[in-house]
C-alpha cells in the first residue's frame, strides 16, 4: 500500500522559537496531502488542505501565520509551526491519497510529537 | 454538517470475545467510509474502506458493514485478541467532498 512518513517522529521546542515539520508520499504524488492535529483522547481534527503549488486551504480558526505551509513538490508538504508556545503541543499527522485510483482511500503518516517548553 | 459519532467510547473485553464498534453519521450523501487503527503515539493505520456502493468488507477477523439509510456503520472483530488493544476510528467521506469527518474513536482494550 501507499506510504506516508513523517519527520520528525519528535520534537521538543523552547517557547518562541519556530518548528518545521515534514511530510513525504514515498511511492506515489500527491497533490494534495492533509494536516491534522490531535489532542489527548480527541479525534483529528483538521487544520488545512495542502496544494501542491498553490496556497494552503486553512480550516476555520487555524491561523494561517501560525501554521504555515508549504507543498514544494508533489511529494512533500511542510508544517512550520512559528513562534511556538506551549498550547501548540500536540501530535501533529499528514495524510494524503493517492490519486487516479478512484478510492480516495486516505493514508496516514506516522504522526509527530510536538512538545513546546 | 456532517457529524460523525462512534459507541461505545471505552471497551475492555477478555480476550476471545467478539466485538462490534458503531460508528453513525447524519448525512447519509457519503462517498465512502473508512476505518481506521490508531496505537498510542501513533499514526492511523487504514483497516477497512467501504464505498459508498458497498454493504461491507472484510479483512481477516474483521468486517465491516455499511447501512447508508440509516447513517450506520460497524465493525465487527471476531476472537478478539491483546493484540487488537488500540483506538478505533472512523471516518466519512461525504458527497462532493474529499476531506473526511472523523469520530472521536473506540478505545478498546482485549485482556489475556
Amino acid at each position: 500500500g501507499a506510504v506516508v512518513s513523517q519527520h520528525p517522529s519528535r520534537v521538543i521546542c523552547k517557547s518562541g522559537t519556530s518548528v518545521k515539520i515534514e511530510c513525504r508520499s514515498l511511492d506515489f504524488q500527491a497533490t494534495t496531502m492533509f494536516w491534522y492535529r490531535q489532542f489527548p483522547k480527541k479525534s483529528l481534527m483538521l487544520m488545512a488542505t495542502s496544494n501542491e503549488g498553490s496556497k494552503a486551504t486553512y480550516e476555520q480558526g487555524v491561523e494561517k501565520d501560525k501554521f504555515l505551509i508549504n507543498h514544494a513538490s508533489l511529494t512533500l508538504s511542510t508544517l512550520t509551526v512559528t513562534s511556538a508556545h506551549p498550547e501548540d503541543s500536540s501530535f501533529y499527522i499528514c495524510s494524503a491519497s493517492p490519486p487516479g485510483v478512484g478510492t480516495y482511500e486516505q493514508y496516514f503518516g506516522p504522526g509527530t510529537r510536538l512538545t513546546v517548553t | 454538517k456532517q457529524e460523525v459519532t462512534q459507541i461505545p467510547a471505552a471497551l475492555s473485553v477478555p480476550e476471545g470475545e467478539n466485538l462490534v464498534l458503531n460508528c453513525s453519521f447524519t448525512d447519509s450523501a457519503i462517498y465512502n467510509l473508512q476505518w481506521f487503527r490508531q496505537d498510542p503515539g501513533k499514526g492511523l493505520t487504514s483497516l477497512l474502506l467501504i464505498q459508498s456502493s458497498q454493504r461491507e468488507q472484510t479483512s481477516g477477523r474483521l468486517n465491516a458493514s455499511l447501512d447508508k439509510s440509516s447513517g450506520r456503520s460497524t465493525l465487527y472483530i471476531a476472537a478478539s485478541q491483546p493484540g487488537d488493544s488500540a483506538t478505533y476510528l472512523c471516518a466519512v467521506k461525504s458527497g462532493g467532498s474529499y476531506i473526511p469527518t472523523f469520530g472521536r474513536g473506540t478505545s478498546l482494550i482485549v485482556h489475556p
